[in-house]
Formats: structure tokens, sequence, C-alpha cells
């Protein structure tokens, strides 16, 4: 049973728009989320993250939006720029430790 | 769709032993394996990649001779943490990289506790 999903594998936005990525989880414990962007051959690197007590965390360009009720959450990122071209990783936390990750995104931004 | 596990999911151990922690691509070659660590509610850290019958690149300020990293096969690779302190207590996490699918897959993590 996939805890966190990520049900578009691709994305494809014209830079200077919006891309906004969704991630649903399923497991109520979770209470922190993190967002992770790979390029290939790569690891990932670390993004942006949100506690469950916030709905709404912001980092320059990038703001993530948490709903809880709808166990939902997106990383939007505006203005989009052709270097935001990676795969997105968004990840849940119970507690201090184990992350479930979702299983990506693929990003394409469109000079 | 390509599985990564992690073996075990959890091990607790005194301290001053060796752990062993597991990571295989179940139905997929993995030519290159990344090791992670995460600390309390903090993103992952990149410790090393690990390519198929090379030496693992350690990143920097992580102890190669403390993490003892092997990727002996397409499907495997396995990460020792030697003479284990408390402060090794973490997360592990192991990612294995799919030429097959050009992405990487995640495994599901190692609880480490060092009493």
């Amino acid at each position: 049973d996939q805890q966190v999903k990520q049900n578009s594998p691709s994305l494809s936005v014209q830079e200077g728009r919006i891309s906004i990525l969704n991630c649903d989880y399923t497991n109520s414990m979770f209470d922190y989320f993190l967002w992770y962007k790979k390029y290939p051959a790569e690891g990932p690197t670390f993004l942006i993250s949100i506690s469950s007590i916030k709905d709404k965390n912001e980092d320059g360009r990038f703001t993530v939006f948490l709903n809880k009720s709808a166990k939902h959450l997106s990383l939007h990122i505006v203005p989009s720029q052709p270097g935001d071209s990676a795969v997105y990783f968004c990840a849940a936390g119970a507690g201090s430790y184990q992350l479930t990750f979702g299983k990506g995104t693929k990003l394409s931004v469109i000079p | 769709g390509a599985v990564v596990s992690q073996h075990p999911s959890r091990v607790i151990c005194k301290s001053g032993t060796s752990v062993k922690i597991e990571c295989r691509s179940l139905d997929f070659q993995a030519t290159t394996m990344f090791w992670y660590r995460q600390f309390p509610k903090k993103s992952l850290m990149l410790m090393a990649t690990s390519n198929e019958g090379s030496k693992a690149t350690y990143e920097q300020g992580v102890e190669k001779d403390k993490f003892l990293i092997n990727h002996a096969s397409l499907t495997l690779s396995t990460l020792t943490v030697t003479s284990a302190h408390p402060e090794d207590s973490s997360f592990y996490i192991c990612s294995a990289h799919s030429r097959d699918f050009n992405e990487q897959f995640f495994g599901p993590g190692t609880r480490l506790t060092v009493l």
C-alpha cells in the first residue's frame, strides 16, 4: 500500500509560468513533509519542508502548501525556470525518523 | 515498478559493535546506489555514491573507515557501520539508480539505534 502518492509521473510547464506538483498521503500519523529535487545521475537534494502544524511554507520561488483535511500537499514553483527541470520527490515522516517517499514527478520546463 | 529493499528495517546494537545494512534492487540492475542518512526531522544527507565493482565515493565529512560500503553486484550494496556509537543512531536510506528506467528508487530505510 502506497502511503505517499505522486499521481503525475510527469509535468511540462512553460518557462515563467507556475509549476504545481502534487502529493497525496494516506497515513494521518505523518507530521512533517519534505520535497526533494533530483537531477539525472545525482542524488536527491533537499528543497523545502513543512510541519503538519503549518499550512504553508515559502522559500524564494518555492512554496509548499499542506491541506491536512484532504491529506494533500503541493509544491509551487513561481516563476518556473529551465534549471528547475528535474524529478521532484515528495516525502513524509512520522516522529523523528523514517521517511516514506513518493515515486516522483518529472518536471520539464520549456524555454 | 522497480523495488528496492533494505534489511534489516530496524536494528538495535551495543556501542562498539558493527552493523551491516543491505540494500537490494529486486527486479532491476542498479549500476549506482546511493546511501543517505537522515537526522531527526531533517533532510537527507548523502553519505556516499556506490558504483558496482568500484570503490564508493564518499561525501565530505563522511568517514570511509567507519562507514564501509561494498557494491559487489548489480543488485546488492551493503553499508557497514563499524564500531558503532550512540551518535551513529539514525535512519539510513539507500537508493538505486536503474539504467533501464533512468531513474532512482528509494529503499524503505533502516533505523539504527546504538545503545
